[in-house]
């Protein structure tokens, strides 16, 4: 199966700076990749579906210039979390694949 | 009623019994499924992967499909301690987004 990368795997920041996460196909044409986010004890809650070449689809609730997503190649997918509080502290995970999904091991960010 | 429902749990089994873990959806267009395990702080690992109706099996664990009852299952035959985790149902239309179910809680006691 394709395997999934993620950069980096744990980040802690200060409210109000950006953070930018990484998302990569290492075997695996990925013109799709998925954004999800994952509380504590709970499941995965998409966020967006990222298309190389294109604007993302964001799911119903999620800001869109808060969570900016830029798909450039087809082994690059990026999440990036503008002006940062609190609230946004999560466990950000990406996937890919074609019927099969293929999950990376995720980002987990403290935001103090 | 959710497009996918799945018992939270946590079952907790004793080291060797067969665990059986289920899902039940509502949209007759899924036509793949998948098994995930969730380690606390890590991505979900597919585990099982079957298109339409039908079984797989894969070492200990075997996965049904009943299309028409609308209904999953995994099982997976003399657990181990190392199997504790989290087990998430997935499935979707060839393409498009999953949808998960809650993720059941497993606990195996040695």
């Amino acid at each position: 199966g394709a395997v999934v990368s993620q950069h980096p795997s744990r980040v802690i920041c200060k409210s109000g700076t950006s953070v930018k996460i990484e998302c990569r196909s290492l075997d695996f044409q990925a013109t799709t990749m998925f954004w999800y986010r994952q509380f504590p004890k709970k499941s995965l809650m998409l966020m967006a579906t990222s298309n190389e070449g294109s604007k993302a689809t964001y799911e119903q609730g999620v800001e869109k210039d808060k969570f900016l997503i830029n798909h450039a190649s087809l082994t690059l997918s990026t999440l990036t979390v503008t002006s940062a509080h609190p609230e946004d502290s999560s466990f950000y995970i990406c996937s890919t694949g074609s019927g099969e999904q293929f999950f990376g091991p995720g980002t987990r960010l403290t935001v103090l | 009623q959710k497009e996918v429902e799945q018992d939270p749990g946590p079952l907790s089994v004793p080291e060797g019994a067969i665990v059986s873990l289920n899902c039940t959806y509502s949209n007759s267009a899924f036509q793949y499924f998948m098994w995930y395990r969730q380690y606390s702080r890590k991505g979900p690992e597919l585990l099982m992967y079957t298109y339409s109706s039908g079984n797989k099996e894969d070492g200990r664990f075997t996965a049904q499909v009943d299309k028409s009852s609308k209904y999953i299952s995994l099982f997976i035959r003399d657990s181990q301690p190392s199997d504790s985790a989290t087990y998430l149902c997935a499935m979707s239309i060839y393409g498009n987004k999953l949808v998960f179910g809650a993720g059941t809680i497993l606990r195996v006691k040695s």
